[in-house]
C-alpha cells in the first residue's frame, strides 16, 4: 500500500516567485492536512481539507492557499515567496473525516528553499 | 490558549538506557486528544500513539510506554532499553474538539540521540 506522496521533494525558488506543492494521500483517505516546519517556529498547521472542502485554516497570510480535488489529492500554493517561507512542508492524510480521532499518516515532505 | 511544551530540547543516552521524554500541555477544553510522533532524518512524521482526554490508562507497546496524567497535564513517553534506531526527533501534539478537525498543536520537539 503506497504511503502519502509529496512532490517535489526538494525545490529552490527565488523571492517573489510562486510555488505549487502536491500531496497524494493514501488510497481511500479523504482528509488531508498541511503543516509547515521551520527551525524557529516548529510545526505549524496550514490547512485541512475533507471532500474538497477546506475545514480549517491556520494563521498564515493570504499568500498561502490550497485546494483538494475530487480524487482527494491536494495542492498548496504560495505566492510572492519570501525568504521566511523556506521550510519543510508536510502533508498528512487520514481515513476519517479529521486527524483528530484517527491515525494520521505523513508524507516525507517538500523541502522549499527561497533564495 | 492551547499549548504543548517539551522542555527537553536534546537528550543523549547510551544504548540500553531508559529515557523519558516529557510533554506538558495546556487546554481549557474538556475533550481533547494527545499524540506522539517520531521524525527520523528522512523527514516524515511517524505516528506512535493517540490518547483521548477521557482515557487516562497508561499504555505499553513493546519498549515504548506512555504515562498520561490529567492532574499534572502531562503525557510523558518512555523508551525502555533504548536502541540506536530510536534516534530521532519526537513530537508531542494536542488536538481539541471535533469541530477543529485536524489541527494539531505541536511541541517544539525533543531530539533524542542514542549512542552505541
Amino acid at each position: 500500500k503506497a504511503g502519502v506522496t509529496q512532490t517535489p521533494r526538494y525545490l529552490i525558488k527565488t523571492r517573489g516567485q510562486q510555488v505549487t506543492l502536491s500531496c497524494s494521500p493514501i488510497s481511500g483517505h479523504r482528509s488531508v492536512s498541511w503543516y509547515q516546519q521551520t527551525p524557529g517556529q516548529g510545526l505549524q498547521f496550514l490547512f485541512e481539507y475533507f471532500s474538497e472542502t477546506q475545514r480549517n485554516k491556520g494563521n498564515f497570510p493570504g499568500r498561502f492557499s490550497g485546494r483538494q480535488f475530487s480524487n482527494s489529492r491536494s495542492e498548496m500554493n504560495v505566492s510572492t515567496l519570501e525568504l521566511g517561507d523556506s521550510a519543510l512542508y508536510l502533508c498528512a492524510s487520514s481515513l476519517g473525516q479529521t486527524l483528530l480521532n484517527t491515525e494520521a499518516f505523513f508524507g516525507q515532505g517538500t523541502r522549499l528553499t527561497v533564495v | 490558549a492551547q499549548k504543548v511544551t517539551q522542555a527537553q530540547t536534546e537528550i543523549s543516552v547510551v544504548e540500553k538506557e531508559d529515557v523519558t521524554l516529557d510533554c506538558v500541555y495546556e487546554t481549557r477544553d474538556t475533550t481533547y486528544y494527545l499524540f506522539w510522533y517520531k521524525q527520523p532524518p528522512s523527514g516524515e512524521l511517524v505516528f506512535l500513539i493517540r490518547r483521548n482526554s477521557f482515557d487516562e490508562q497508561n499504555e505499553i507497546s513493546g519498549r515504548y510506554s506512555w504515562n498520561f496524567q490529567k492532574s499534572t497535564s502531562s503525557f510523558n513517553f518512555t523508551i525502555t532499553a533504548s536502541q540506536v534506531v530510536d534516534s530521532a526527533v519526537y513530537f508531542c501534539a494536542l488536538s481539541f474538539s471535533y469541530n477543529q478537525g485536524g489541527k494539531l498543536i505541536f511541541g517544539q520537539g525533543t531530539e533524542l540521540s542514542v549512542k552505541p
